[in-house]
């Protein structure tokens, strides 16, 4: 059982251009997350969904765009990337909203 | 959810215990204590959450004071792979605002031979 994979592992991105960040998990859990974490900082949530068909907004959700077809995958978006959504991206799940979460191996993402 | 304060950073030796606190002093009757770590470039890992009463798995042990307002995690022989950093989170487990797990800083613990 792999839990969840993330896609690229790293990349380099011009600004303007979009970019969508894979997450893949095979644990059937309801929910999913998208988080990005900054230099020396915590965790911050940008998108989750409950279930698949939903999505909801975290705290930082402005740039960025999800959707949940189906319960394993939950692809996040930037439309048009800027420098400052240069960050590590995790994707993570767990099977309620309230329950442990388990994470992804991350993505760094660098906009120039 | 309830704000934590940690201790930035601490130290421990091999085979000791480490024993990380937290603060929680509004944390409300419905919220839970979460915690988890994160070692150095990897994902985020869950440890132990509690309501009230005191918590032992494989991993470590949480103790949460009688009124709540604080907790301790404790890891009983800490190991070199016990370095890590470690988040006390506060929140509220079912619904909606369960999805919001908010990391704060953490506390850096380094586990030292």
């Amino acid at each position: 059982i792999a839990g969840i994979t993330q896609a690229p592992t790293s990349q380099i991105l011009a600004a303007g251009r979009r970019m969508t960040l894979r997450c893949t998990q095979d644990m059937r859990h309801n929910a999913m997350y998208w988080y990005r974490q900054d230099l020396g900082l915590g965790l911050r949530l940008i998108h989750y969904s409950n279930t698949a068909g939903t999505t909801g907004k975290g705290e930082v959700p402005d740039g960025y765009s999800v959707s949940r077809a189906n319960t394993d995958d939950f692809p996040l978006t930037l439309a048009s990337a800027v420098p400052s959504q240069t960050s590590v991206y995790f994707c993570a799940s767990s099977d309620s909203p309230g329950g442990e979460r388990f994470f992804g191996p991350g993505t760094r993402l660098t906009v120039l | 959810d309830a704000k934590t304060t940690q201790p930035p950073s601490m130290d421990c030796a091999e085979g000791r215990a480490a024993n990380l606190p937290c603060n929680h002093s509004t944390i409300s009757g419905n919220e839970y204590v979460y915690w988890y770590r994160q070692i150095h470039s990897q994902g985020p890992q869950y440890i132990i959450h509690g309501l009230k009463n005191n918590e032992t798995n494989e991993m470590a042990s949480l103790i949460i004071t009688e009124d709540r307002k604080s907790s301790t995690l404790i890891l009983p022989h800490a190991t070199l792979r016990d370095t890590a950093v470690y988040y006390c989170i506060v929140r509220v487990a079912i619904g909606n605002a369960g999805n919001m797990l908010t990391f704060g800083g953490g506390t850096r613990l380094m586990v030292k031979p």
